[in-house]
């Protein structure tokens, strides 16, 4: 089972600063099948990267991933305020499907 | 735009068995289009991944939960099905419905309590 860990587990941020998400595997994510998701309380988490680092339809442009291999990266550019939520990285490449504990992006 | 709606108990007694429904609109659950996934997210913890079905009958689940897990299809109704087996208080979560490329349902809760 790959293992997914997610740094730093909390950024405190303000409005209008850069975000940067960090998402580790334990081994090589195949076909970079690496997907990021946001999730605010009580909702469904919302598809924003897939495959590494195509924006999934409706996702604004200040969302933007990178990565291969066993490392990843979630960038906000700039933070707006329906961005503070909690992000989790999913790998797809390999059963079992895996998360990562997930980054939680909070007003400073 | 497909979109997918979870329904079931909200309420199972410990030793029975979690049903829930995924109903789809805006595709047919035998198209082979996509991938139909089940997950899970236990009170403030993160996501799990229960399984998925394709084709209408290739599975693939979770090795954490094969030996409880079944998913299945119902094409005269266009629903996915979950059934889980013999839950304990471990398997309280929201349960959520997923059409691949990122169709998530609003999810359903599921306290395991007698």
């Amino acid at each position: 089972e790959i293992v997914l860990t997610q740094s730093p587990g909390t950024l405190s941020l303000s409005p209008g600063e850069r975000a940067t998400l960090s998402c580790r595997a334990s081994q090589s994510v195949r076909s970079s099948y690496l997907a990021w998701y946001q999730q605010k309380p009580g909702q469904a988490p919302r598809l924003l990267i897939y495959a590494a680092s195509s924006r999934a339809t409706g996702i604004p442009d200040r969302f933007s991933g990178s990565g291969s291999g066993t490392d990843f990266t979630l960038t906000i550019s700039r933070l707006e305020p329906e961005d503070f939520a909690v992000y989790y990285c999913q790998q797809y490449g390999s059963s079992p499907w895996t998360f990562g504990q997930g980054t939680k992006v909070e007003i400073k | 735009q497909v979109q997918v709606q979870e329904s079931g108990p909200g309420l199972v007694k410990p030793s029975e068995t979690l049903s829930l429904t995924c109903t789809v609109s805006g595709a047919s659950v035998s198209s082979g289009s996509y991938y139909w996934s089940w997950y899970r997210q236990p009170p403030g913890k993160g996501l799990e991944w229960i399984g998925y079905i394709y084709n209408t009958w290739s599975t693939n689940y979770n090795p954490s939960l094969t030996s409880r897990v079944t998913i299945s299809v119902d094409t005269s109704k266009n629903q996915i099905s979950l059934k889980v087996n013999s839950v304990t208080a471990a398997d309280t979560a929201v349960y959520y419905c997923e059409a691949s490329g990122g169709h998530w349902g609003q999810g359903t809760l599921v306290i395991v309590s007698s």
